[in-house]
């Protein structure tokens, strides 16, 4: 498998425009998760999906963030409108989850750099 | 709640001696911890994990973690470093019992190895 995949891997845009950040799950993947890493705040889970449903999107920063898993392989991660201190690098990870008994490892993404000037 | 602290943001060691790297938790079930390790433009690749079963855990690249319950930690070491492991590493520890992908995560220790 070629792991979890992101696009774009870096993208630049200006403050007010949307962002769509993409996410391909490892196949056979049923949980789905969206950090965030900045210097300031270090790694900070966003939302979490299990079976395409958010679970817990407690750490959305704000209503301009908004996931998606619009079938059992695929997330995208919108911001709309950005601003410059979202610039940050956005990572998405993959577990075979399994509810209760889920499993116990997430496979990273390489992430996507996002700088809005 | 659960939350991690690692202890030095940077650790600097000559290549060929030992490499240790300190991690505490907090946490208020059992809990499964991790290290991660971080490239530069890199995503995160699983070193190793606790999951309550040996408290001395073997992972990739040599490393290995001691899970202590009595002193809260999961530090990670290496007995002999290698160039190649200059990197940032990752503790963390879940959220869920069970369940390793919701994390929490320390603020990481980037690893330099001088020759």
């Amino acid at each position: 498998d070629a792991g979890v995949i992101q696009s774009p891997r870096h993208e630049v845009t200006e403050m007010g425009q949307e962002v769509t950040l993409r996410c391909k799950l490892i196949s056979g993947h049923n949980s789905l998760f969206w950090y965030r890493q900045t210097m300031m705040r270090g790694l900070e889970l966003l939302i979490y999906f299990n079976n395409n449903v958010p679970i817990d999107d407690s750490g959305m920063p704000e209503d301009r963030f908004s996931a998606k898993m619009p079938n059992a392989s695929f997330s995208t991660l919108k911001i709309q409108p950005s601003e410059p201190r979202d610039s940050a690098v956005y990572f998405c990870a993959s577990s075979l989850g399994r509810g209760k008994y889920g499993d116990t490892e997430a496979f990273f993404g390489q992430g996507t750099r996002l700088t809005v000037v | 709640a659960q939350s991690v602290t690692q202890l030095g943001s940077h650790v600097s060691v000559s290549e060929g001696a030992l490499v240790l790297l300190r991690c505490n938790y907090s946490s208020s079930v059992p809990p499964y911890l991790f290290w991660y390790v971080q490239y530069p433009n890199q995503g995160l690749q699983l070193l190793l994990k606790y999951t309550s079963a040996a408290t001395l855990v073997k992972g990739i690249n040599g490393f290995e973690a001691e899970f202590k319950k009595s002193e809260t930690s999961f530090h990670l070491t290496k007995p002999s470093a290698h160039m190649s492991d200059a990197a940032e590493y990752f503790c963390a520890v879940s959220l869920l019992y069970n369940q390793g992908g919701k994390l929490i995560f320390g603020q990481g220790t980037e690893l330099s190895v001088k020759p």
